[in-house]
């Protein structure tokens, strides 16, 4: 089975630029997580679909959004980049999206802002 | 919302020696503690998860620890090798419900000395 699968791998944008990401989930799970990784914040939760729905949302801007297809693929957008948005963007698939299940992660994308 | 602490942030120990890991959550709805092991250049890896109806739980080299009551939890690697020299991250969330996110720890660069 293939594992979550996230395009591209690097990105370099400029302020005020916006910028879409990818994710494909493992086949057959219905629920995608993203989450934001940087050296001084950590791992934070960005927000989960379900279902083509948004069903949880961290504490993020509403410059970062997000949406899931019909296939469970999901995108993230973020727009009017900011250089504190330099950050490996990480998407995790799970099959229902309990708070007990696994997440499987992807190898994320590198978003560099200048 | 949930809080975890964790140390130390860097661990260096010689190989074959025990390594510990140390986690605090604020929480007392998280029910939910796993560990991820992140290596260069890929995605968090699940390698042990423990919830709050047991008190231990252990996998080969690998065994976790929870204290309900003082709010920690405890990651135990035996033995270690080099393969083990990665950044380790705790997590809690709550199984009730859909997923809010798990809420992660700074993570805990772990170095196995030769």
């Amino acid at each position: 089975k293939a594992g979550v699968t996230q395009t591209p791998r690097y990105l370099i944008k400029t302020r005020g630029q916006q910028v879409t990401l990818s994710c494909s989930p493992i086949s057959g799970h219905r629920s995608v997580s993203w989450y934001q990784q940087t050296p001084g914040q950590g791992l934070q939760f960005l927000f989960e679909y379900f279902s083509e729905t948004q069903r949880n949302k961290g504490n993020f801007p509403g410059r970062f959004s997000g949406r899931q297809f019909s296939n469970s693929r999901s995108e993230m957008n973020v727009s009017t980049l900011e250089l504190g948005d330099s950050a490996l963007y990480l998407c995790a698939s799970s099959p229902q999206g309990a708070g007990d299940e696994k997440l499987f992660f992807g190898s994320g994308t590198q978003l560099s802002v200048l | 919302g949930e809080n975890v602490e964790q140390h130390p942030s860097t661990l260096s120990v010689q190989e074959g020696d025990s390594a510990v890991i140390k986690c605090t959550y604020s929480d007392s709805a998280s029910n939910y503690f796993p560990w991820y092991k992140q290596e260069l250049g890929k995605g968090p890896q699940l390698i042990i998860d423990i919830r709050s109806n047991v008190g231990e739980k252990k996998d080969q080299r690998i065994a976790v620890t929870l204290n309900k009551t003082a709010k920690h939890f405890s990651l135990h690697i035996t033995e270690t090798q080099p393969e083990d020299s990665a950044v380790y991250f705790c997590a809690a969330s709550s199984s009730w419900g859909g997923a809010d996110g798990l809420t992660f720890g700074k993570g805990t660069h772990l170095i196995i000395q030769p």
